[in-house]
């Protein structure tokens, strides 16, 4: 069974400052997908950024971009110039090849961004 | 274009009653899948239907049925309500079951069991 850890249950950062989320997973796959999800307080899962494992180059999308370690099994996400908007949980998920799409979600990092 | 939407946003139930939710996926995806989000945790998978079939099925005892009807909408049905099956409902649907293919999921429906 696939596993996806979060080991910051909660962070917080000042306004306009860097932050990077940590997430960990376990898989025997070689080729696979690792998405980043939002949750703000308004409750929808909102899709931050994706990752596809065969690719060597780390996603990027605006002020969020993610350090994929695919030895390590690692796949951290990097907030920068963080906004009071950015506060949220944030879920790292894996989705598993052999059961459609399903995912698998980390247990999330509340994070706090402060004036 | 209208996303994911779910019905009704908030229930508030009693034990042993029964329960259904309703997810209309965003238009041309025709996947639909349910996950159950208890306060504080991660969204656990429950099922995902994928052109009326069930495609998979989480771990969650048979209480739990859903299904997906010929326009892609879905109904999660939920029997025998126990305080334990208080949580957030999420409706996510896909364009196909691809691990590439990103989930989008609706706002859900928060249920209270009394």
């Amino acid at each position: 069974a696939q596993t996806v850890t979060q080991s910051q249950p909660e962070m917080s950062v000042q306004e306009a400052e860097t932050v990077t989320l940590s997430c960990t997973y376990d898989t025997s796959e070689s080729n696979y997908y690792l998405f980043w999800y939002k949750q703000p307080p308004s409750r929808q899962m909102i899709l931050v950024i994706r990752q596809e494992a065969y690719k060597q180059q780390n996603a990027t999308e605006n002020r969020f971009s993610v350090n994929f370690q695919k030895a390590a099994k690692s796949f951290s996400l990097k907030i920068s110039d963080s906004q009071l908007g950015d506060t949220a949980m944030y879920f790292c998920a894996f989705p598993d090849n052999n059961a459609g799409n399903m995912l698998t979600f980390g247990g999330g990092t509340r994070l706090m961004v402060k004036p | 274009d209208a996303g994911v939407t779910q019905s009704p946003t908030h229930l508030i139930k009693t034990r042993g009653q029964h329960v259904t939710l309703r997810c209309s996926p965003i238009s041309g995806h025709k996947s639909v899948s349910w996950y159950q989000q208890v306060l504080g945790q991660g969204p656990q998978f429950i099922f995902q239907y994928y052109e009326k079939e069930e495609r998979g099925r989480g771990n969650f005892p048979d209480r739990f049925s859903a299904r997906q009807f010929p326009n892609y909408s879905s109904e999660l049905n939920v029997n025998a309500l126990l305080l334990g099956d208080s949580a957030l409902y999420l409706c996510a649907s896909s364009l196909g079951l691809g691990g590439n293919q990103p989930q989008h999921f609706g706002d859900g429906t928060r249920l209270s069991i009394l």
